[in-house]
């Protein structure tokens, strides 16, 4: 069983749509938890960063953290097409390594 | 601008001729790591430095080395390129460690035949 898993989509919705994205993690242990996003021909960028259960909000963006059944999970309200990108969950182990999920390819059409 | 600076940003070359793909980062970062992006297997970390002199290894580091001499610069070296070998190739740094946000490069697209 990977340490992360995400659905790789991909995942196509109408402008204006909510998404959800999601993500599993196995180990209790991990307390922290990322959202990446990358665009076409480049390198992640943070989108968000979360530490607790519960939501954390950034503009259109809502990171959600349930640690109970270990997931986590990222929605886009009123996506628009330059949110169509790849969106990775990661979450850093106490072993210098940042464990991030398969990622999930995100086209939102005009 | 603060930014990590891979080269090059396209690679051909032949199995077995040696290379090596630079990295620098101007944040002076303690934390450097490099990655390897393949479809359907998500970003694998290749080798990872938490300072000058001190690298480790990641999850899929055979046929690769790195080197930390100064703490802006984290090359990555293919001694004797293969072919499973082809890939894209990430750079990135952190402020402290793997915890901390992660800057990335824009990545080196390396094909070995």
């Amino acid at each position: 069983q990977k340490e992360v898993e995400q659905d790789p989509g991909p995942l196509s919705v109408p402008e204006g749509a909510i998404v959800s994205l999601n993500c599993t993690y196995s180990n209790s242990a991990f307390q922290y938890f990322m959202w990446y996003r990358q665009y076409s021909r480049k390198g992640p960028e943070l989108l968000m960063y979360t530490y607790s259960s519960g939501n954390k909000e950034d503009g259109r963006f809502t990171a959600q953290v349930d640690k109970s059944s270990k997931y986590i999970s990222l929605f886009i309200r009123d996506s628009q097409p330059s949110d169509s990108a790849t969106y990775l969950c990661a979450t850093p182990s106490n072993t210098g390594k940042l464990i991030f999920g398969q990622g999930t390819t995100l086209q939102v059409k005009p | 601008e603060a930014q990590v600076t891979q080269n090059p940003r396209y690679l051909i070359t032949v199995t077995g001729k040696k290379l090596t793909v630079t990295c620098s980062q101007n944040m002076n970062h303690e934390y450097m790591s490099w990655y390897r992006q393949d479809p359907g297997l998500g970003l694998r970390q290749i080798y990872y430095s938490m300072n000058v002199e001190v690298t480790d290894k990641g999850d899929v580091p055979e046929g690769y080395k790195v080197s930390r001499k100064e703490k802006r610069n984290f090359p990555l070296i293919l001694e004797s390129p293969s072919p499973n070998q082809t890939s894209l190739y990430f750079c990135a740094s952190s402020l402290i460690d793997q915890g901390s946000p992660l800057h990335f490069g824009n990545g080196t697209r390396l094909t070995v035949t």
